[in-house]
């Protein structure tokens, strides 16, 4: 069974400058998660998705954030304009269903210069 | 709002000792709790879930409690070896999901 699916690996960009991440889910998975990981922190929730529909965003910068996930499998995240203190590491997660065991893709390792 | 504590957020054992990672919690209407570890650079690897109706979870070396009540789970680590050495994650999953931020585990040869 092939695992959660991210590119790209390393991004490297400006501040104000825009960007965009993608993540394929395990087949079958009806949730899919974003996190932002700060160096020492844990995880954080940016949006969860379940199937098309947006579960929980609280903790998305709307004003500059922005995610979706077309058709219920692929999903994207963007970035519109970067700012210095996104510099992080951004997690993609599914699983069959809500509150069902997470699993993690590889990650983008985002620096914002 | 969940809190989420992870103690220690820094260990460093000798190879072959049995050890314990502790993990709090402030909200106890959860679903389940996951374990995972990190290695450095990598994304997060799922080790262990334990449902709330459940007290502990035990795979291989690993065993993890959980007492919902008290907002507390443990993760037992029997045995342990340098390929061990990661850090340790752990997420309360209820109305929001929460995690803590890890304790650094590094097994000495």
């Amino acid at each position: 069974e092939a695992g959660v699916a991210q590119s790209p690996r390393y991004k490297i960009i400006e501040k104000r400058q825009s960007v965009a991440f993608w993540c394929n889910p395990i087949s079958g998975h009806a949730t899919l998660y974003w996190y932002q990981q700060i160096l020492g922190q844990g995880p954080k929730l940016l949006i969860q998705f379940q199937n098309n529909g947006v579960v929980d965003d609280s903790q998305l910068p709307k004003d500059r954030f922005s995610a979706e996930r077309l058709k219920g499998v692929d999903s994207t995240l963007k970035i519109q304009p970067a700012k210095l203190e996104d510099s992080a590491v951004y997690l993609c997660a599914s699983s069959l269903q809500t509150s069902y065991e997470q699993y993690f893709g590889p990650g983008t390792r985002l620096t914002v210069t | 709002k969940q809190e989420v504590t992870q103690i220690p957020a820094a260990l460093s054992v000798p190879e072959g000792e049995n050890l314990v990672l502790n993990c709090s919690f402030t909200d106890s209407a959860i679903y389940n709790l996951q374990w995972f570890r990190q290695d450095p650079g990598k994304g997060l690897t799922s080790l262990l879930l334990i449902q709330s109706s459940q007290r502990e979870q035990t795979s291989g070396r690993l065993n993890a409690s959980l007492d919902k009540s008290s907002g507390r789970s443990t993760l037992y680590i029997a045995a342990s070896q340098p390929g061990d050495s990661a850090t340790y994650l752990c997420a309360p999953s209820g109305n929001d999901m929460r995690f803590g931020a890890g304790t650094r585990l590094t097994v000495k040869p």
